[in-house]
């Protein structure tokens, strides 16, 4: 079982650009959710996906915004990145929204 | 709104020295709370939960509501203890799933 799988693992953009980053959850989980971790910083809620649906989010702007595809993976994408949008970016997964959830590696993305 | 606090940025003790990393929350219901842990290049990982009132790498977390705290303790640090540790609060939101809450993590160093 590779867990859950993170991809691209770095990515740089400049400012205005928008990005996609991908997220496979771990089997046997159906639950995904998106944090980000700024520099020296724990992670920060930013949504949770369910049933293909946005259940829960965390108190970032509507530039940051997901989907969820049936096979559980999922997506996160940012439009009009800014600078302060440099971050690792993590995803996690569960079972049904529970605990405990588990982690990927992330997705490093530095905005220029 | 829930919050958790950790209030030392690094932490270094001898090897064999007792450890003892704080944690406070604060949240009006009924919070499970997490210790993670993330070693150097690893991924961010669990170390232990509340709930299972386990011992895990012989560390161990009590959960102490009238002080709203959650500090992890182990007798004697071992070199491989080296590492970010983050502690984290899970709330059952309005939605029906639970929201994970980390703090901004401490970096324990084991001096050999």
């Amino acid at each position: 079982d590779a867990g859950v799988t993170q991809s691209p693992t770095h990515l740089i953009k400049t400012r205005g650009q928008q990005v996609t980053l991908r997220c496979s959850p771990k089997s046997g989980h159906d639950t995904v959710s998106w944090y980000q971790q700024a520099l020296g910083q724990g992670p920060q809620f930013i949504f949770q996906y369910y049933e293909e649906e946005e259940r829960q989010r965390g108190n970032f702007p509507d530039r940051f915004s997901g989907h969820q595809f049936p096979n559980y993976s999922s997506e996160l994408n940012v439009n009009a990145l800014l600078l302060g949008d440099s971050a690792l970016y993590l995803c996690a997964s569960s079972f049904q929204g529970g605990q405990p959830q588990h982690f990927g590696d992330g997705t490093r993305l530095s905005i220029l | 709104a829930q919050r958790v606090t950790q209030p030392e940025k690094l932490l270094s003790v001898f090897k064999g020295a007792p450890v003892e990393l704080k944690c406070n929350y604060s949240y009006s219901g009924s919070p499970e709370l997490f210790w993670y842990v993330q070693y150097s290049r690893q991924r961010l990982q669990l170390l232990l939960r509340h709930i299972s009132r386990e011992s895990i790498k012989g560390f161990t977390a009590d959960l102490n509501k009238g002080e709203t705290s959650f500090h992890l303790k182990k007798p004697f640090a071992q070199e491989e203890d080296s590492a970010m540790y983050y502690c984290a609060l899970s709330a059952l939101s309005g939605a029906g799933s639970y929201q994970l809450t980390f703090g901004k993590g401490t970096k324990l160093s084991v001096i050999p």
